[in-house]
């Protein structure tokens, strides 16, 4: 499957740093996703990279891929107390998507 | 613009009582639709998925069952509930193939006593 674990479980930090969350997969995939949960609330989905794309931007959010590592990263910049959440990757293939257990951020005001 | 909607938000049942929880989507045709469950610092566990009408695909053995009875309607059922069924169930809808991004509904949250 093309499930995705993070890296770490948990992360907290001030308000204002810079949040770094890891992922990794162990299959090819068509693309990367990343997805965002506030406490008790669905999904949302943040952004995707594809596999032919090594970097991308939306916002305060930078996403790498490397897929010869079977790796991505999501950089949250200047966070925000707001930022607060889960966060999941997942690879997508042809196969449902399969989330793992997700990063958990806390950002201290 | 497309909405999806789950209900009930909350729900405490006993041991042994029926299930059924009701994902509707508007405002697109054709849905691709999933059922996910959330146990408490768990990751989302994929239940079913649908790509029509009648096709449902079961991805864990377990005690629920799921039906699509209309293009946009997306029911999960149980006959009798167990403690191991508790948790937060959430569905979602994509268009096409699994490769695009994955729209949440709100959830449901079920405590089984």
């Amino acid at each position: 499957s093309q499930q995705g674990e993070e890296d770490p479980q948990a992360l907290s930090i001030q308000e204002g740093e810079n949040a770094t969350m890891n992922c990794s997969y162990k299959t090819s995939i068509n693309n990367l996703q990343w997805y965002r949960q506030n406490s008790g609330r669905g999904l949302v989905h943040l952004i995707l990279i594809r596999s032919n794309e090594r970097e991308k931007h939306s916002g305060r959010l930078r996403v790498t891929l490397d897929t010869s590592k079977k790796s991505s990263s999501l950089l949250i910049t200047a966070s925000r107390a707001a930022d607060t959440a889960s966060y999941f990757c997942v690879g997508s293939g042809n196969t449902p998507l399969v989330f793992g257990k997700g990063t958990r951020l806390s950002v201290i005001a | 613009s497309q909405t999806i909607h789950q209900w009930p938000a909350t729900l405490v049942q006993p041991v042994g009582s029926p299930l059924s929880l009701e994902c509707t989507v508007e405002g697109t045709s054709n849905p691709n639709l999933y059922w996910y469950r959330q146990a408490a610092g768990r990751g989302l566990q994929l239940l079913f998925y649908s790509v029509g009408i009648g096709q449902i695909s079961s991805e864990v053995p377990q005690n629920l069952s799921a039906s699509r009875p209309q293009d946009r309607q997306f029911i999960l059922s149980s006959k009798k509930l167990l403690l191991s069924d508790s948790g937060f169930y959430l569905c979602a809808w994509s268009w096409g193939t699994s490769n695009n991004e994955q729209f949440f509904g709100p959830g449901t949250r079920l405590t089984v006593l």
